[in-house]
């Protein structure tokens, strides 16, 4: 069965301070790996796709990378608008499906 | 792009009522449809998917059920609540190739 793991569940930063979340799955086969940004009260903001091993994407202060167990979601000096649940998920293998983690907490201080 | 449409945005109903909540899709056709039920601490569970007009496909068994009547739309019923199908109720829509974006959601509270 997939599985997805994030951690941690929640992460406190001050303003201008770089971190890292972390999604680790177990998936026979990726077919791809999903960031989303969630609001509290609102749908999930899709960030990026990551298909296979060593691929990396970058937004504005966030940047998505990739290995064969996990992926890490690199936040570099953020602000206090970063302050969101971050949501990672793997694609079924049915191809249709997407299995989600728990999410990260995420809280920018000024 | 696409966007998703969902109502209401909140919804308080008891016991035992029925419930229906509609999805549509704009800018995109015969998209892949979605519903997702978000429980506090429990994440985002899928519900059900379509990949064509009429065709429904469960994910879990529970009190409620979908259906796609028209291309872009998509719509979540139940024919009486329990008080387990409170949550927050997201519907979602395929871009490319496998990107799901999702609506601003239904808050459901069953009293």
């Amino acid at each position: 069965e997939d599985q997805v793991t994030q951690s941690p569940e929640a992460l406190r930063l001050q303003e201008g301070e770089s971190s890292s979340l972390n999604c680790s799955y177990t998936v026979s086969g990726l077919r791809g790996l999903f960031w989303y940004r969630q609001d509290p009260g609102k749908g999930p903001e899709f960030l990026f796709t990551l298909y296979s091993a060593g691929e990396e994407k970058e937004k504005e202060r966030l940047k998505a990378t990739l290995t064969k167990k996990e992926s890490f979601l690199h936040i570099t000096a953020p602000k206090p608008e970063d302050s969101a649940t971050y949501l990672c998920a793997v694609l079924s293998n049915s191809g249709y499906a997407l299995n989600f983690g728990k999410g990260t907490s995420l809280l920018v201080t000024p | 792009s696409q966007t998703i449409h969902q109502w209401p945005a909140t919804l308080v109903q008891p016991v035992g009522s029925p419930l229906s909540l509609e999805c549509t899709v704009e800018g995109t056709s015969n998209p892949n449809l979605y519903w997702y039920r978000q429980a506090a601490g429990r994440g985002l569970q899928l519900l059900f998917y379509s990949v064509g007009i009429g065709q429904i496909s469960s994910e879990v068994p529970q009190n409620l059920s979908a259906s796609r009547p028209q291309d872009r739309q998509f719509i979540l019923s139940s024919k009486k609540l329990l008080l387990s199908d409170s949550g927050f109720y997201l519907c979602a829509g395929t871009g490319s190739p496998y990107e799901q974006y999702f609506g601003p959601g239904t808050r459901l509270t069953v009293t």
